[in-house]
């Protein structure tokens, strides 16, 4: 299972676009990249999933290059609301364990 | 549809004791996953549950247990509880691995006193 590295955290401002990016230098050719975001005392939240290129839904981009090897997560004009933990996980075979990793505090700023 | 529920979501429990948690998934979701969150160690993998199976496990001592029956519930059990399982226990599920979309219910917040 490739591990993942992210920021530990990041800060940006309401209105803003902000993209974090993970890095997964060992990722196999049957892994997925998924997100999820977390707000404090609750479950995570799947945000998106992607093999490839780009994929977009009603909440955020995911942005993968050719070799797979990182990913980013463009969420376009943040809220307050969107205060919270950040995940990357890859995985795609059966035998997997997930790991979630310390994930990316990101703070929005007024 | 009604989304993953989890009992109780509150425990007060102390040393020595054990706990058994429980986890009903989404109708149809065939796989259930436990993780244990705790400020220090973030969110750690438990166990995966599918069709009664247990699919994977994480590194947890063998206090830490589970199951699932054929309705996909799922309990998970820590014997002979220590200080350090307070933690929040978060239960997923997921059609049919937990690689793909997750979708987690309340958690249950145990103390161990």
């Amino acid at each position: 299972l490739a591990k993942t590295t992210q920021p530990i955290s990041m800060d940006s401002y309401e209105g803003q676009e902000v993209n974090i990016t993970c890095s997964h230098n060992n990722i196999a050719t049957n892994d997925y990249i998924t997100w999820y975001q977390q707000f404090p005392s609750q479950g995570p939240r799947f945000i998106i999933q992607g093999y490839k290129t780009k994929v977009t839904n009603e909440v955020a981009s995911l942005f993968i290059p050719a070799d797979r090897k990182s990913s980013t997560l463009s969420l376009p004009r943040v809220s307050l609301s969107d205060t919270a933990v950040y995940y990357c996980l890859v995985g795609g075979n059966r035998d997997d364990k997930i790991i979630f990793g310390k994930g990316t505090r990101l703070h929005i700023l007024p | 549809k009604a989304g993953v529920t989890q009992t109780p979501r509150y425990l007060i429990k102390t040393r020595g004791q054990q706990v058994t948690l429980s986890c009903s998934p989404i109708s149809g979701h065939r796989s259930v996953s436990w993780y244990q969150q705790t400020p220090g160690q973030g969110l750690q993998f438990l166990f995966e549950y599918f069709s009664e199976t247990q699919r994977n496990k994480g590194n947890f001592p063998g206090r830490f247990s589970g199951r699932q029956f054929s309705n996909s519930r799922s309990e998970m059990n820590v014997s002979t509880l220590e200080l350090g399982d307070s933690a929040l226990y978060l239960c997923a599920s997921s059609l049919d691995h937990s690689y793909n979309e997750q979708f987690f219910g309340p958690g249950t917040r145990l103390t161990v006193l």
